[in-house]
């Protein structure tokens, strides 16, 4: 079975300046889809950017981009230029044909 | 367009209670799912359909079941509550098996007392 993990339960980041957050996962697949999810206090689940693992660019949605390292299972989120409204809780997912497998999530905090 | 509707937003229980959860999607959506949301455990799979007439149980069944009559609505209903089942419950829809991402209701915060 697929895990995600996500070692980072928390960080921190200063308004406008970058940050990264970590996701690893174990999975015998060769092709498969990865996908970071967005949860701010209103408590929604927002997509904030998919991978797809036959695809070496790295996927990128403005301000959000991704590091993927398929030979280390590797699939981090970095943010820039960050903006107080990216404070949230983060999850990485992995789809498998259920659904989609979590990791345990990172509460980003922005400071102004 | 509405998306994925959940309902109720908030619900409280007495041990030994049933409940529906209410879950609809106007998408066309083929695959629908219900998962819980638990502190430092991310989201987990509780039960999930492929179309209508076809559902499975996910990674945490016990205690919940579903039903898929129509494409649009996916309830999952608590047998008998339990304190173990306060959570947040959310409930998601997708298009082309997942490979595009699921859409997502705004979740049920249920408190079993």
């Amino acid at each position: 079975a697929q895990t995600v993990t996500q070692s980072q339960p928390e960080m921190s980041v200063q308004e406008a300046e970058t940050v990264t957050l970590s996701c690893t996962y174990d999975t015998s697949e060769s092709d498969y889809y990865l996908f970071w999810y967005k949860q701010p206090p209103s408590r929604q689940m927002i997509l904030v950017i998919r991978q797809e693992a036959y695809k070496q660019q790295n996927a990128t949605e403005n301000r959000f981009s991704v590091n993927f390292q398929k030979a280390a299972k590797s699939f981090s989120l970095k943010i820039s230029d960050s903006q107080l409204g990216d404070a949230a809780m983060y999850f990485c997912a992995y789809r498998t044909a259920q659904g989609l497998t979590f990791g345990e999530g990172t509460q980003l905090t922005v400071n102004p | 367009n509405a998306g994925v509707t959940q309902t109720p937003k908030f619900q409280v229980l007495k041990t030994g209670q049933s409940m529906t959860l209410q879950c609809a999607q106007d998408m066309n959506h083929e695959y629908m799912s219900w998962y819980r949301q638990d502190p430092g455990m991310g989201l987990r799979l509780i039960h999930y359909s492929v179309g209508a007439g076809i559902t499975d149980q996910g990674e945490v069944p016990n205690g919940y079941n579903v039903s898929r009559s129509t494409t649009e609505d996916f309830p999952l209903r608590l047998l008998s509550a339990a304190p173990s089942q306060t959570s947040v419950y959310f409930c998601a829809s997708s298009r082309v098996q997942g490979f595009y991402g699921y859409t997502f209701g705004s979740g049920t915060r249920l408190t079993v007392v």
